[in-house]
C-alpha cells in the first residue's frame, strides 16, 4: 500500500525557516518525481515544487522561488522542502504528492498534509 | 505561466443530477489536464487524467473531455459522497513551466 506521510509543520515568526519531510513507503521512491502542493486557509490548491526522480531536476512556483528547496534521500525514501525566508502567506496545509512514470503527469498518491503556520 | 479559470466556482445540485465543471486553459495544453476532488480532511483524489482517461477505481460517472484549451468534467448522476470540490490541474512542460491548478469549483447539496 502506498503511504505518504509529512511532517514537520509548526508556527514559525515570519523571516524563519522550517524543513518538511515526507516518508514514503510501498513503492519504488525513486521510479518517480515527487511534488509538494499547499493550500491556503480558505483557498484552493497550489503547486509548490517538484523534483526528478534522481533529483536531477527541479522546479518551483514563482511565489516560492529563491526561497524554498525541494530534494529527496532515495536511500531514505524520503522528500524534503527546505523552507527559508517564510511570509505569512506560506501559512497552508502542504502536501507531498507521488507522480506518476511515464505519459501525461499526474499525482496519483497523495499525504495528508502537514500545517505550516507563519505568525508572529 | 499558464493559468487555469475553472467555472463555475460553486454550484449547487441534487443528488441524480448531471452537472458540468469546465476548465479553460490560458494557452493551448493538449491533453494535460487532469482532474482532482477534494473533501474537507482528506487528501485530494485523481480522478481523470490526460482530459478523459479515468483513473482506476473512480466510479464511470466521472468523464472528461477536451483538448487545446478547453476541457469539461461531468458527473452523469451525482451521487451524495460527490459533494466535493474539484480542481482541474495542466501539466503542460513540467519542467519548464509551472504546474497550475484552478481555482476549484465547490459542488455543494441543493
Amino acid at each position: 500500500e502506498v503511504q505518504l506521510v509529512e511532517s514537520g509543520g509548526v508556527v514559525v515568526q515570519p523571516g524563519g525557516s522550517l524543513r518538511l519531510s515526507c516518508a514514503a513507503s510501498g513503492f519504488t521512491f525513486d521510479d518517480y518525481m515527487m511534488h509538494w502542493v499547499r493550500q491556503a486557509p480558505g483557498k484552493g490548491l497550489e503547486w509548490v515544487s517538484l523534483i526528478r526522480w534522481d533529483g536531477g531536476s527541479t522546479s518551483y512556483a514563482d511565489s516560492v522561488k529563491g526561497r524554498f528547496t525541494i530534494s529527496r534521500d532515495n536511500s531514505k525514501n524520503s522528500l524534503y522542502l527546505q523552507m527559508n525566508s517564510l511570509r505569512t502567506e506560506d501559512t497552508a496545509l502542504y502536501y507531498c504528492a507521488k507522480d506518476t512514470a511515464g505519459g501525461n503527469s499526474r499525482f496519483d498518491y497523495w499525504g495528508q498534509g502537514t500545517l505550516v503556520t507563519v505568525s508572529s | 505561466d499558464i493559468q487555469m479559470t475553472q467555472s463555475p466556482s460553486s454550484l449547487s445540485a441534487s443528488v441524480g443530477d448531471r452537472v458540468t465543471i469546465t476548465c479553460r486553459a490560458s494557452q493551448s495544453i493538449s491533453t494535460y489536464l487532469n482532474w482532482y476532488q477534494h473533501k474537507p480532511g482528506k487528501a485530494p483524489k485523481l480522478l481523470i487524467y490526460a482530459a478523459s482517461s479515468l483513473q482506476s477505481g473512480v466510479p464511470s460517472r466521472f468523464s472528461g473531455s477536451g483538448s487545446g484549451t478547453d476541457f469539461s468534467l461531468t458527473i452523469s448522476s451525482l451521487q451524495p459522497e460527490d459533494f466535493a470540490t474539484y480542481y482541474c490541474q495542466q501539466t503542460y512542460s513540467i519542467l519548464l513551466t509551472p504546474l497550475t491548478f484552478g481555482q476549484g469549483t465547490k459542488l455543494e447539496i441543493k
